[in-house]
């Protein structure tokens, strides 16, 4: 079964560098995923699409701070120089055939 | 520049049935997949429904499985989502999301801003 897993908090200092984890399920290391951000009362964010070997085509706008990372069945979004505007919940979704999949999330603290 | 706007969200009872609609702009809408996802009070995201660019191929999440219809109108630039039997589970913001992919589906690049459904009795 397809499974993404992210730890549900994180937190870092204003102007800091913070990295996310996603974990694919065994069986499914080579899979792609995206990172969409989510700010409080606002709607998903599109910010990168990631494939295993650590390549990534960002969405529009995102600025270069956002980095995103692969190593074996592990998916990273790093974030540099963390302003207060990055304090928001971030997911990682994957896909399959016939099925689409969210990890939890990650609710990101800018301390 | 891309845009999603949805509508149709209200308050509806449990066993009832609603439809979503979502109007797209800012692209070929005849040429991308489209996805609703919804959020529930407190949660995380939740993927609900896929349809491919031409509207013959749908998928569904199991827990929306033979209650959702997902269908589109090209000429109208316009997704929908059919809700019935609704239980108090479904209570979310729906959001419709085009996915990044030309006639093919993997992630969703650009999403709306979302409709609030409350089943409630």
């Amino acid at each position: 079964q397809l499974v993404l897993t992210q730890s549900p908090s994180a937190s870092a200092s204003l102007g800091a560098s913070v990295r996310l984890t996603c974990t694919l399920t065994s069986g499914h290391s080579r899979y792609a995923i995206a990172w969409h951000q989510q700010q409080p009362e606002k709607g998903p964010r599109y910010l990168m699409k990631l494939d295993g070997d650590g390549s990534h085509i960002k969405g529009d706008g995102i600025p270069d701070r956002f980095s995103g990372s692969s190593s074996g069945a592990e998916r990273y979004l790093t974030i540099s120089s963390l302003q207060s505007e990055d304090e928001a919940d971030y997911y990682c979704q994957t896909w399959d055939t016939g099925i689409v999949v969210f990890g939890g999330g990650t609710k990101l603290t800018v301390l | 520049e891309v845009h999603l706007v949805e509508s149709g969200g209200v308050v509806v009872q449990p066993g009832g049935s609603l439809r979503l609609s979502c109007a797209a702009s800012g692209f070929s809408f005849d040429d991308y997949s489209m996805h609703w996802v919804r959020q529930g009070p407190g949660k995380g995201l939740e993927w609900v429904s896929l349809i491919s660019w031409d509207g013959r191929s749908t998928d569904y999440a199991d827990s929306v499985k033979g209650r959702f219809t997902i269908s589109r109108d090209n000429s109208k630039t316009s997704l929908y989502l059919q809700m019935s039997s609704l239980t108090t589970d479904d209570t979310a913001f729906y959001y419709c999301a085009k996915d990044i992919l030309r006639r093919g589906y993997n992630t969703p690049d650009y999403w709306g801003q979302g409709t609030l459904v409350t089943v409630s009795s």
